[in-house]
């Protein structure tokens, strides 16, 4: 079973539309790491968010919000009032004790193409 | 600024051939990263690294080598490239329990 999974493959939008990208997990540690990265069209990785898993409180940075459910295993992202400069392929990764934390295991990714 | 870099940024080489990929980041991180990237399986560790001497097996190692003979540098090398290996490479690193920070990518062809 995979550790994080993606379930969404491709996400179409047009701009201004709110859009959630789903990230499930799944681990054995109460203690853990949740995080996001975007991979836009140039090709870097960028860190987005790191979330541990004793801290359940929602985040929000202007436009992204995240929303993290223990009970469900999940670490949902919410893109408000999308622009075409969110298309990227998203990425939820997970890091657990087994590996002292430093090691991440990432979900296949989400790719969201936001037309005009 | 604090970066991580990545040479080179595109490569070619010939089944068969040994080819080594740098990495070099200046944050002072204690752990170091190597992932290939291939489409329809998203990020795949392939070696890691938690200080200088010490390296890991990642789930797709076979066919890789690394050595970490200092804290800034983590080289990958291909012992003897494979047509499979054609990838992007992605090199990054992290302090225990933190982010990691990823260089911009090396494009590997295998012909």
């Amino acid at each position: 079973a995979q550790k994080v999974t993606q379930a969404q493959t491709e996400i179409s939008v047009v701009e201004k539309e709110d859009v959630t990208l789903d990230c499930v997990y799944e681990t054995r540690d109460t203690t853990y790491y949740l995080f996001w990265y975007k991979q836009p069209p140039s090709g870097e990785l960028v860190f987005l968010i790191r979330r541990n898993s004793f801290d359940e409180q929602n985040e929000i940075s202007g436009r992204y919000s995240w929303n993290f459910q223990k009970s469900t295993s999940s670490f949902n992202f919410t893109i408000t009032a999308s622009q075409v400069v969110d298309s990227a392929v998203y990425f939820c990764a997970l890091s657990e004790a087994k590996s002292g934390y430093s090691t991440l295991t990432f979900g296949k990714g989400t790719m969201l193409l936001v037309s005009p | 600024d604090a970066e991580i870099t990545q040479s080179p940024r595109h490569k070619i080489t010939e089944t068969g051939r040994q080819v080594t990929l740098a990495c070099h980041q200046t944050w002072n991180h204690n752990n170091m990263f190597w992932y290939r990237q291939d489409l329809g399986h998203g990020l795949r560790l392939i070696h890691y690294s938690y200080g200088v001497h010490d390296t890991n097996k990642g789930e797709v190692s076979d066919g890789y080598s690394v050595s970490r003979s200092n804290t800034e540098d983590l080289p990958l090398t291909l012992e003897s490239a494979a047509s499979s290996q054609t990838s992007v490479y992605f090199c990054a690193s992290s302090n225990t329990g933190y982010e990691q920070y990823f260089g911009p990518g090396t494009r590997l062809t295998v012909t």
